[in-house]
């Protein structure tokens, strides 16, 4: 099992471009989530979701959009990127609320 | 939400038990202590969690306080692949969804 996937791993956009990440996990979990982590700091919520069609906002979502159309897919988008979003994603996944989380590798972005 | 302060870094050998430390004095009756750890470039990982009896896992021992504000991971027979930070974190639910709140860890160090 792959286990939770993101795509792409490494990224730099210019200020005002728009992106997607791509999040997809093989577990048939409920829940997902993306976090975001910047230097020297711990993990902080952007959005997540509780199941296939549902949304919500996390500590910090400003700037950012996110959709769950398909139960294995999440996908976070970053409409006019800033600077400020230079930053490295993580997305995870856990089959319910009160269970573990599993972790992808990360997405490093750098916005110039 | 409730907040946990740990060590910022700690040093151990290899072959040697580890303990980390983590305070969480505003804990409340229903949130659970879970710990995670993140290995250097990737994501965090599930370790152990919770609620008020001592846990065991293939991984580690967590001990938690009577009064539950605090608590104790244990790594029994640190190896070098254990080097990594450790986040203690108080799960909170929102709308069932698990929202983990991620501080700044414990950066483990173990010298061959």
């Amino acid at each position: 099992n792959a286990g939770v996937t993101q795509t792409p791993k490494f990224r730099v956009l210019k200020t005002g471009q728009s992106m997607t990440l791509l999040c997809a996990q093989d577990m048939n979990h409920e829940y997902m989530y993306w976090y975001r982590q910047d230097p020297g700091m711990g993990l902080r919520l952007i959005h997540y979701s509780v199941g296939e069609g549902t949304t919500a906002k996390g500590e910090v979502p400003d700037g950012y959009n996110v959709s769950r159309l398909k139960k294995q897919n999440f996908l976070l988008g970053l409409e006019s990127a800033a600077p400020s979003q230079t930053s490295v994603y993580f997305c995870a996944s856990s089959y319910f609320g009160g269970q573990p989380q599993h972790f992808g590798d990360g997405t490093r972005l750098s916005i110039l | 939400d409730a907040k946990t302060t740990q060590p910022n870094s700690m040093e151990s050998n290899e072959e040697e038990p580890v303990h980390l430390p983590c305070n969480h004095s505003t804990i409340s009756g229903t949130d659970y202590i879970h710990w995670y750890r993140q290995l250097p470039s990737q994501g965090p990982e599930y370790v152990i969690h919770g609620l008020t009896s001592n846990v065991n896992n293939r991984m580690a021992s967590l001990a938690i306080a009577e009064d539950r504000k605090s608590s104790t991971l244990i790594l029994h027979r640190a190896t070098l692949r254990d080097a990594a930070v450790y986040y203690c974190i108080l799960r909170a639910l929102i709308q069932g969804a698990q929202k983990l709140v991620f501080g700044q860890g414990t950066r483990l160090t173990i010298n061959p």
